[in-house]
């Protein structure tokens, strides 16, 4: 019952360097979410996929790409790094449900990131 | 108006009280609700989640729905210094733009 699985859980980047939170889930859930979460505050949508193949953005995908070629993974990449891209980063996906009921959301464990 | 809207807190209850945290949220055709707890530096966990008008009791916790209003809530009975944590109301319109919203979460501290 692995879940929602993300790596790395730690990361220090330099300015201007480039990697990719990779995340993953067994459930066959067909949405796929990217949060990040600043010190002290609530979580802000970067991304999200309704399936593989369709993304759209969040409220601030900005410096952030992301892909979904399949229905497990859902990887965000960070091309130029920024300090103020310092953040935990969680992964969440969440199944279709059947009507109102049975849609929320699983969460990865986060990624915490420090770009300096 | 922002979809979610929470008090950020913090606030402050008396051990074995009652915490009532509140959320509203703007779109009307919003169908699934969910209260989610979040301990520092961990990540999101499911307490509650309820679809119809009405209230849901599991437990210490009562999630209560008002579609009229637009209104969500949570109580906490007898509450207990582990219940210290940042609570986070999420709506799922379940419409074509079908993504789950977060609000920005209330922190709670029940003082011992």
């Amino acid at each position: 019952n692995a879940g929602v699985t993300q790596t790395p859980k730690f990361r220090i980047l330099k300015i201007g360097q480039s990697m990719t939170l990779q995340c993953t889930q067994d459930m066959n859930h067909n949405y796929m979410y990217w949060y990040r979460q600043d010190p002290g505050m609530g979580l802000k949508l970067i991304y999200y996929s309704v399936g593989a193949g369709i993304t759209d953005k969040g409220e601030v995908p900005n410096g952030y790409n992301v892909s979904r070629s399949t229905t497990e993974d859902f990887p965000l990449r960070l091309e130029l790094a920024a300090p103020s891209q310092t953040s935990v980063y969680f992964c969440a996906s969440s199944p279709p449900g059947q009507g109102a009921s049975d849609t929320e959301a699983f969460f990865g464990q986060g990624t915490r990131l420090t770009v300096v | 108006q922002k979809e979610v809207e929470q008090n950020s807190g913090p606030l402050s209850v008396p051990e074995g009280a009652i915490a009532s945290l509140n959320c509203t949220y703007s779109d009307r055709v919003s169908q699934s609700f969910f209260w989610y707890r979040q301990y520092s530096g961990k990540s999101p966990e499911l307490i509650m989640s309820i679809y119809s008008n009405g209230d849901k009791e599991d437990g210490r916790f009562t999630a209560q729905l008002n579609k009229a209003s637009q209104y969500v809530s949570l109580l906490i009975r007898d509450s207990q210094p582990s219940d210290s944590a940042t609570y986070l109301c999420a709506v799922n319109k379940r419409e074509r733009d079908d993504k789950i919203i977060f609000g920005k979460g209330t922190r709670l501290h029940i003082l011992p």
